[in-house]
């Protein structure tokens, strides 16, 4: 079955430290995405990629960073800069970067204590 | 300012109560409109996109309408299994991510049916 992973769903870490978070996909879309969420806010952009070796920052890129080294793979971390880190994300692909639905994945939902 | 704004914030009814869902947005130069179910700790699924003023789109109990200003999701005779947060977003020309296809959320109506 074609789809977008996440791992892991839940994850635990302590502040000051960084934390990478995975997402994969295999529906051989060129664009990926990723968002947080927070209750009672609507989702906003980190980071989208395109094409491979390609990516720029959404709305909210600071204290994140990310890799697209892979079609399939876009990696999210969350460095110790990030000032309110706890949060749901959600990574999203689409099958072009020039419009049409995105795809999303199950989430992980991270905890900084 | 929002540029997305979903109303009302909940919703609650009974089974077989229809009722629509708002999605008002000030974006210009409006490249599409989608509508996204979620579930409580999962993504979104999708379930619409809707390109120009008058289109209409239908899923089961779900059919959702375009104008240039708004968007409804219209739930007919709802059952418990469509108690969900439904999530409308919108894609603009000129984002200010340089063109990419980042999409400008609402905050999302939350639904409950009630058997």
């Amino acid at each position: 079955d074609g789809g977008i992973t996440q791992s892991p769903k839940y994850l635990f870490r302590k502040e000051g430290q960084n934390v990478t978070l995975s997402c994969e996909q295999n529906l051989n879309h060129d664009a990926m995405y990723w968002y947080r969420q927070d209750p009672g806010q609507g989702l906003r952009l980190i980071y989208y990629s395109q094409i491979v070796n390609d990516f720029q920052k959404g709305d909210i890129a600071e204290g994140y960073s990310v890799s697209r080294e892979k079609k399939e793979s876009f990696p999210l971390t969350v460095t110790s800069a990030q000032k309110n880190p706890t949060a749901f994300y959600l990574c999203a692909s689409s099958l072009t970067g020039q419009g049409g639905e995105q795809y999303f994945g199950p989430g992980t939902r991270l905890t900084v204590t | 300012e929002d540029q997305v704004t979903q109303s009302p914030e909940a919703l609650r009814l009974q089974e077989g109560e229809s009722s629509s869902l708002n999605c008002s947005y000030t974006v210009s130069g409006l490249r599409g409109l989608f509508w996204y179910r979620q579930d409580p700790g999962k993504g979104p699924e999708f379930l619409f996109t809707l390109y120009s003023a008058g289109e209409e789109k239908e899923k089961e109990r779900l059919k959702a309408t375009l104008t240039k200003k708004e968007s409804f999701l219209h739930i007919t005779a709802p059952k418990p299994e469509d108690s969900a947060t439904y999530l409308c977003a919108v894609l603009q020309r000129g984002y200010s991510g340089g063109g990419a296809d980042g999409l400008t959320f609402g905050k999302g109506t939350h639904l409950i049916i009630q058997p």
